[in-house]
């Protein structure tokens, strides 16, 4: 079965500090790897994704993303927080399982950022 | 181009009452799909359809009903209403295709259900 996992549901950051927030998957074969944002009663933003290719992919806002297959992660960083990045991310991913699999998105349970001053 | 729309914003049910929650896209999107947002457990899909007249059942769809009779549109039925189904409802939508396009979502439905 596929899954994905958030292991901390806070971090927390000082502003100007570079930011990490951890993802992990299960999936058979190759993953479609996603994150997205929540800001407060908000729909989610999309920020980045990993297809194929260079395993470091670069997103929205600063954020970039490394796959890393052997360890089935997807972490998500920045190197320098923002107070305004405080929201709620989420990763997911997708099996490679065919066609007419969009809209099929297995989600983790979301890690709150908070950015200090 | 007013993307993925959901109304209403906010509704209280008594449990055994049943709604219609709605959901449109503006961006001849072929993929839609509903989730629910539980604290603690991310987003879990509800249903999914894949285009006009095709739907098909997510992780969670007891309780729930759907039909897809335009693209444009992808209303999620509450049956009879349990106080297990308060929660947020986002509807999403996507272009077609492999899974790689990213999905755009709506703003949610706050339900609570007494």
């Amino acid at each position: 079965a596929q899954s994905v996992a958030q292991p901390e549901d806070q971090v927390n950051v000082a502003e100007g500090n570079p930011l990490t927030v951890k993802c992990t998957y299960s999936v058979s074969g190759n993953p479609y790897l996603f994150w997205y944002v929540q800001y407060p009663n908000r729909g989610l933003q999309f920020l980045l994704k990993y297809i194929t290719g260079d395993n470091l992919v670069k997103g929205s806002y600063g954020f970039e993303a490394e796959f890393n297959k052997s360890q089935t992660s997807f972490h998500l960083k920045k190197p320098s927080a923002l107070v305004s990045d405080s929201a709620l991310y989420f990763c997911a991913v997708r099996a490679r399982e065919g066609y007419n699999q969009g809209g099929k998105l297995i989600f983790g349970q979301g890690t709150e950022l908070s950015v200090k001053p | 181009n007013a993307g993925v729309t959901q109304t209403p914003k906010f509704q209280v049910l008594k449990t055994g009452q049943s709604m219609t929650l709605q959901c449109a896209q503006d961006m001849n999107h072929e993929y839609m799909s509903w989730y629910r947002q539980d604290p603690g457990m991310g987003l879990r899909l509800i249903h999914y359809s894949v285009g006009a007249g095709i739907t098909d059942q997510g992780e969670v769809p007891n309780g729930y009903n759907v039909s897809r009779s335009t693209t444009e549109d992808f209303p999620l039925r509450l049956l009879s209403a349990a106080p297990s189904q308060t929660s947020v409802y986002f509807c999403a939508s996507s272009r077609g295709g492999q899974g790689t396009l990213p999905l755009h979502f709506g703003n949610g439905t706050r339900l609570t259900v007494t």
